[in-house]
């Protein structure tokens, strides 16, 4: 089945720097890789996704990028600001269309 | 307003206490699921509904029940709860199965003492 892991755990950085999560899967097959975030006390938001026929999206600040062949999507954000602290997952669906959610990436952006 | 809507927001329980977590979507939505969310293991699927009346295990399904009676709700039944159920719970809905944005509610902070 599909396997996703999310790298770092925990990241740092200061307000305006730019910051960088990423993602490997194991099904070559998969075609669909959201990323969420998560902020204090709610539940996980839809912030982009991409789908396997393109290898960059953008909106605005975020950006996601894909390897098919390397099987890694990485969520890039610039010039971060104190609202973008969050716990951000990234996920991929297995060969049922369950999308499996990495293990969260603890975003903090220092003022 | 389009929202997942779930109760009680937080509850603390007792060994073997029977109880249940309510979820309703207001949005149409066929496919409806819960999760469970720990530390360091991110969100891992218990059950999901893809219709009325269809339910499906999850990556880790023991010691829940489900049921789809209706579209709009989706309960999270705890038979006899144990300590390893203390979680942080999520339900969530989409349109669609598959490759389609879900949405989830607020979640509920359940401790089994």
């Amino acid at each position: 089945g599909e396997n996703v892991e999310q790298h770092p755990s925990t990241l740092s950085v200061q307000e305006g720097d730019s910051a960088v999560i990423k993602c490997t899967y194991s099904d070559s097959a998969s075609n669909y890789f959201p990323w969420y975030k998560q902020e204090l006390g709610k539940g996980p938001q839809l912030i982009i996704d991409i789908r396997s026929n393109v290898g960059e999206k953008k909106d605005q600040r975020i950006a996601v990028t894909l390897n098919k062949t390397a099987k890694h999507f990485s969520l890039h954000i610039t010039e971060t600001q104190p609202e973008d602290s969050a716990v951000y997952f990234c996920a991929a669906p297995d060969s049922s269309y369950k999308l499996i959610f990495g293990s969260g990436t603890r975003l903090l952006v220092r003022p | 307003e389009a929202q997942v809507t779930q109760n009680p927001r937080y509850l603390i329980t007792v060994t073997g206490k029977k109880l249940t977590v309510t979820c309703s979507q207001n949005m149409n939505h066929e496919y409806m699921s819960w999760y469970r969310q720990d530390p360091g293991l991110g969100l891992r699927q218990i059950y999901y509904s893809m219709n009325v009346e269809v339910t499906d295990k999850g990556d880790v399904p023991e010691g829940y029940k489900v049921s789809r009676k209706e579209k709009r709700n989706f309960p999270l039944i705890l038979e006899s709860p144990s300590p390893n159920q203390t979680s942080l719970y999520f339900c969530a809905s989409s349109l669609y199965g598959g490759p389609n944005e879900q949405f989830f509610g607020p979640g509920t902070r359940l401790t089994v003492l």
